[in-house]
C-alpha cells in the first residue's frame, strides 16, 4: 500500500441498506477525514479524528458515522442509506491538524 | 456564514497565462489551500499560503491578501495536462477546510 486507498471503487445501493466504506492510509498520519463532493458544491466534511481513538463531526454528520481504532484506518458507515447520499467520497490525512492533506482516490456511491 | 466563491468556469489557450481568483469569508483564517482535481480523481495538493504575499512554484504561483480576503494561482506556460478543475480552501478558526465549488479551466490549442 502506498498512500491512502478507499474501498469499494464505486457501489450502487439499495435504500435503506447498510453499508460501510473503507480507508487506509500508511502514511502513519494523525489526522483523518471523510469528504462528499457533489457537483456544484464543494468538498464538505462528513467527519473527522484528529488521533486515533478521538472522532468529531464535521459539516454534514447526519446519517453517517466513524470510528478509529488504530492510526490507519478510518471506515465510514451509512446506517440506512438514502438517495440524497448518492456521492463521490473521499477519505484524506495529514501529519496533523494544520498540514496538507492527502486525498484517497475516492468512492462513487449511488443510492437507489 | 463561511464562504468561498470562486469563478465555475475559466477557458484558455495553450501557452498562455491564467489567473483563478478566490475570495473568502470565514470565521478565522489559518492559511489558504489550492489544490487541482483532474475529472474522476482525487484533489492533489498545489500550494499553501498564510502570510500575505506571492508563492512562487514553477508554473504555479499563488498569492495572498489576507485584508481583502482574496487570493488567485495563476498559472504560466499553460499545458494541455493543466485542464482540470482548481480547488480553493481556507482553514478557519477550527482548523477545518472550508472549500469553494472548485474552478473548471479549460484549455484550447
Amino acid at each position: 500500500i502506498a498512500g491512502i486507498t478507499q474501498a469499494p471503487t464505486s457501489q450502487i445501493l439499495a435504500a435503506g441498506r447498510r453499508m460501510t466504506l473503507r480507508c487506509t492510509q500508511d502514511m502513519r498520519h494523525n489526522a483523518m477525514y471523510w469528504y462528499r463532493q457533489d457537483l456544484g458544491l464543494g468538498l464538505r466534511l462528513i467527519h473527522y479524528s484528529n488521533t486515533a481513538g478521538t472522532t468529531g463531526k464535521g459539516e454534514v454528520p447526519d446519517g453517517y458515522s466513524v470510528s478509529r481504532a488504530n492510526t490507519d484506518d478510518f471506515p465510514l458507515t451509512l446506517a440506512s442509506a438514502v438517495p440524497s447520499q448518492t456521492s463521490v467520497y473521499f477519505c484524506a490525512s495529514s501529519d496533523t491538524g494544520t498540514s496538507r492533506q492527502f486525498f484517497g482516490p475516492g468512492t462513487r456511491l449511488t443510492v437507489l | 456564514g463561511q464562504n468561498i466563491d470562486q469563478p465555475t468556469e475559466m477557458t484558455a489557450t495553450e501557452g498562455a497565462i491564467v489567473q483563478i481568483n478566490c475570495t473568502y469569508q470565514t470565521s478565522g483564517f489559518n492559511g489558504l489551500f489550492w489544490y487541482q482535481q483532474h475529472a474522476g480523481e482525487a484533489p492533489t495538493f498545489l500550494s499553501y499560503n498564510v502570510l500575505d504575499g506571492l508563492e512562487e512554484k514553477g508554473r504555479f504561483s499563488s498569492f495572498l491578501s489576507r485584508s481583502k480576503g482574496y487570493s488567485y494561482l495563476l498559472l504560466k506556460e499553460l499545458q494541455m495536462k493543466d485542464s482540470a478543475s482548481y480547488l480553493c480552501a481556507v482553514r478557519d478558526s477550527n482548523y477545518q477546510l472550508i472549500w469553494g465549488a472548485g474552478t473548471k479551466l479549460i484549455i484550447k490549442p
